[in-house]
């Protein structure tokens, strides 16, 4: 089953604009929320992650928000640009229980920045 | 450099012939895992080791099989691959399962 879901499916940006993906999860013992980025023919590297004591982390133009009532979180890229152009993926573990060793991803997005 | 290597890269196969994906990584991380990727299905979870000898079922282990025999090594077993696992496979490798995961560069593995 799809416990973390990811919108939009693609996303085109002019330069300098924001990109905002957002994705909601189900499972309320999730406590680790990574973002990955993968560009064509290479595995998937990890953008920036946070965990559900904060509600906003930042790095240099990545940001993301946390919403832990409304169970989601979201990235947003601050003046974008055409080498951001990747597929994005948000995912989802938890640190005990009967599941914890899974990772769980979001469907991705493909995001496309034009110059 | 620290890095995860699988081979082959590409593979063609034909229907029921078991065959065999190696994943190594030299970064002395516990955490091994596997995935497929899909399109318009993200990235789906196999198998994943929390260390040697132990191995667990991620949200897609049917038609697959894992061993964990070495710390470095997490080999993905198709032991009679149809055209449903056409797919693009993924290692990754972390220290622990909350951190950074390290990915291969994939093998895009075809059954006829």
């Amino acid at each position: 089953q799809q416990q973390v879901k990811q919108s939009p499916q693609s996303l085109i940006v002019q330069k300098g604009g924001i990109s905002i993906i957002n994705c909601a999860y189900e499972n309320t013992a999730f406590d680790y929320f990574p973002w990955y980025q993968q560009f064509p023919g290479k595995g998937p590297a990890l953008l920036i992650a946070i965990r559900p004591d904060v509600s906003e982390k930042k790095e240099g133009r990545f940001t993301i928000s946390f919403n832990k009532s409304a169970k989601q979180f979201s990235l947003h890229i601050m003046d974008s640009q055409p080498g951001d152009s990747a597929t994005y993926f948000c995912a989802a573990s938890m640190s005990g229980g009967t599941s914890y060793g899974k990772l769980t991803f979001g469907q991705g997005t493909i995001l496309t920045v034009h110059p | 450099e620290a890095q995860v290597t699988q081979n082959p890269r590409y593979l063609i196969t034909v229907t029921g012939k078991k065959l065999t994906v190696t994943c190594s990584q030299n970064m002395n991380h516990e955490y091994m895992s596997w995935y497929r990727q899909d399109p318009g299905l993200g990235l789906r979870q196999i198998y994943y080791s929390m260390n040697v000898e132990v191995t667990d079922k991620g949200d897609v282990p049917e038609g697959y099989k894992v061993s964990r025999k070495e710390k470095r090594n997490f080999p993905l077993i198709l032991e009679s691959p149809s055209p449903n696992q056409t797919s693009l496979y993924f290692c990754a490798s972390s220290l622990v399962l909350a951190g950074t995961q390290y990915f291969g560069p994939g093998t895009r593995l075809t059954v006829l």
